[in-house]
C-alpha cells in the first residue's frame, strides 16, 4: 500500500516570494507522483505530475517540483507566488501498474499575504 | 463544457435520510472514481469502476453506501439511513484507460447530515 505525507498542513508567504511545499511517499512498488491544486468550492486541478524520465517537472501556474527516490520525496516549488496562488496544495501518489486509485496527501494550505 | 459534472453540488438532509448523487464524466474516459473529502483532509478513495464493473471497494464503504454505473456512463452514489458523520465533500473523477491517464476532478457533491 501507498502512502502520502505532507509535512506543513499550512504555509503562510509573502506575495513574490518563493514557496516549497513538502511531500514525502512510501511506497513498495514505482509510482507516479501527482500535485493537485483545489481553489475555495472548486474541485481538484493537475498541477503536475511526474511519470518517467527528467526528475524536474515544470506544471502550470509557474509551478515544479522534483522527484527524488532516494528521499522518496516530491516536493513543490515556486520561484515567485501570487495572492492568487492561495489554495489547498494536495500531493498523490498511485502505483504505476495495477491499482488506478490515487493516495492523497491530507493537503497544504498556502496563505499568500500582501 | 466537456468536463466532470456532478449533481446536486449541495445537500442538506436529515438523518436517516436516503441521498443519491449524480456524476457524469468525461464522455471517452472508462474508469470513473468517487472520492469523499472532510474538512482538513485530503480526499479519501471509495470505490471506482472500469466501465460498468465496479473493480475495487474501501472499507470506508459501508454496507449503507453503494454506487452504480449502468451501462458505463453516469455513476450514482446512494447513502442509505443517512448519519452526521457522513457529512463530507463527495468527488467524482473520470480517466482514460491509458497507463498514465490523469484523474479529472468534478467540483463535487457536499452532503451536510443534520
Amino acid at each position: 500500500a501507498q502512502s502520502v505525507t505532507q509535512l506543513d498542513s499550512q504555509v503562510p508567504v509573502f506575495e513574490e516570494a518563493p514557496v516549497e511545499l513538502r511531500c514525502n511517499y512510501s511506497s513498495s512498488v514505482s509510482v507516479y507522483l501527482f500535485w493537485y491544486v483545489q481553489y475555495p468550492n472548486q474541485g481538484l486541478q493537475l498541477l503536475l505530475k511526474y511519470l518517467s524520465g527528467s526528475t524536474l517537472v515544470k506544471g502550470i501556474n509557474g509551478f515544479e517540483a522534483e522527484f527524488n527516490k532516494s528521499q522518496t520525496s516530491f516536493h513543490l516549488r515556486k520561484p515567485s507566488v501570487h495572492i492568487s496562488d492561495t489554495a489547498e496544495y494536495f500531493c498523490a501518489v498511485r502505483m504505476d501498474t495495477g491499482r488506478r486509485a490515487l493516495t492523497f496527501g491530507s493537503g497544504t494550505r498556502l496563505q499568500v499575504q500582501p | 463544457d466537456t468536463g466532470v459534472s456532478q449533481n446536486p453540488r449541495h445537500k442538506i438532509t436529515k438523518r436517516g435520510q436516503n441521498v443519491t448523487f449524480r456524476c457524469d464524466p468525461i464522455s471517452e474516459h472508462n474508469r470513473l472514481y468517487w472520492y469523499r473529502q472532510t474538512l482538513g483532509q485530503g480526499p479519501e478513495f471509495l470505490t471506482y469502476f472500469q466501465n460498468e464493473a465496479q473493480l475495487e471497494k474501501s472499507r470506508l464503504l459501508s454496507d449503507r453506501f453503494s454506487a452504480e454505473r449502468p451501462k458505463g456512463s453516469f455513476s450514482t452514489l446512494e447513502i442509505q439511513r443517512t448519519e452526521q458523520g457522513d457529512s463530507a465533500m463527495y468527488l467524482c473523477a473520470s480517466s482514460s484507460n491509458t497507463a498514465t491517464g490523469e484523474l479529472f476532478f468534478g467540483e463535487g457533491s457536499r452532503l451536510t447530515v443534520l
